[in-house]
């Protein structure tokens, strides 16, 4: 089973910052990772697919990137709304479908 | 509209069984993979199910033995039977669409509360 391990826990920032969050796997997932992020009470929403690729209606502040093992999301200028929980998933090697515990973006 | 909307969730005492349903429009559910995706109070997400014929149906070691995924083509609708539930099971439950362009998460319901609790 493939881990994937997110860094910081908790990233706190101000509106207008940029976050930059990580997503390190424990063995290659080649490109195969998104990103979800989750507001409180909601359920998660796709944001990143394969890496880099925006889904649909996804800003372009929301910035996917690496391959491998070492990946990151950024989010340039953040905005009130984009404070939640961001999560990696990997779909390189499956079953079973990992996910990353998580990092909380809070103001 | 893509929809997914699930129902079945509750209190339940260690060792009962629950039947999760997950009624679907906006697509057919034939034509994509279909997963349960779960996340106890707190905490982050876990991969528990997913199916996409009789013979492409794969589940978490957690609950393997335990849970059968299946679904009624004719309702649209995808149905999670746990048996045997323990404490550990606690947690909202998501029916999830995989994408059949790059076969992620993209379309989630908005979850069903299971509690397995005396």
């Amino acid at each position: 089973e493939i881990v994937l391990t997110q860094s910081p826990d908790t990233l706190s920032l101000s509106p207008g910052e940029t976050a930059t969050l990580s997503c390190r796997a424990s063995q290659s997932v080649s490109g195969y990772l998104a990103w979800y992020q989750q507001k409180l009470g909601q359920a998660p929403r796709l944001l990143i697919y394969d890496t880099s690729n925006r889904a649909i209606d996804i800003p372009s502040r929301f910035r996917g990137s690496g391959f491998g093992t070492d990946f990151s999301l950024t989010i340039s200028n953040v905005e009130p709304e984009d404070f939640a929980i961001y999560f990696c998933q990997q779909r390189s090697n499956w079953p079973p479908f990992t996910f990353g515990q998580g990092t909380k973006v809070e103001i | 509209e893509v929809q997914l909307v699930e129902s079945g969730g509750g209190l339940i005492q260690p060792g009962g069984s629950l039947r999760l349903s997950c009624v679907v429009s906006g697509f057919t559910i034939s034509n994509n993979y279909m997963s349960w995706v779960r996340q106890a109070p707190g905490k982050g997400l876990e991969w528990v199910s997913i199916f996409y014929d009789s013979s492409t149906t794969y589940y978490a070691d957690s609950v393997k033995g335990r849970f059968t995924i299946s679904r009624d083509n004719s309702k649209n609708t995808i149905y999670f039977q746990m048996n045997s539930l323990r404490a550990e099971d606690t947690a909202v439950y998501y029916c999830v669409r995989s994408s059949n362009i790059h076969y992620y998460f993209d379309s989630w319901g908005q979850g069903t509360l299971v509690t397995v609790s005396s």
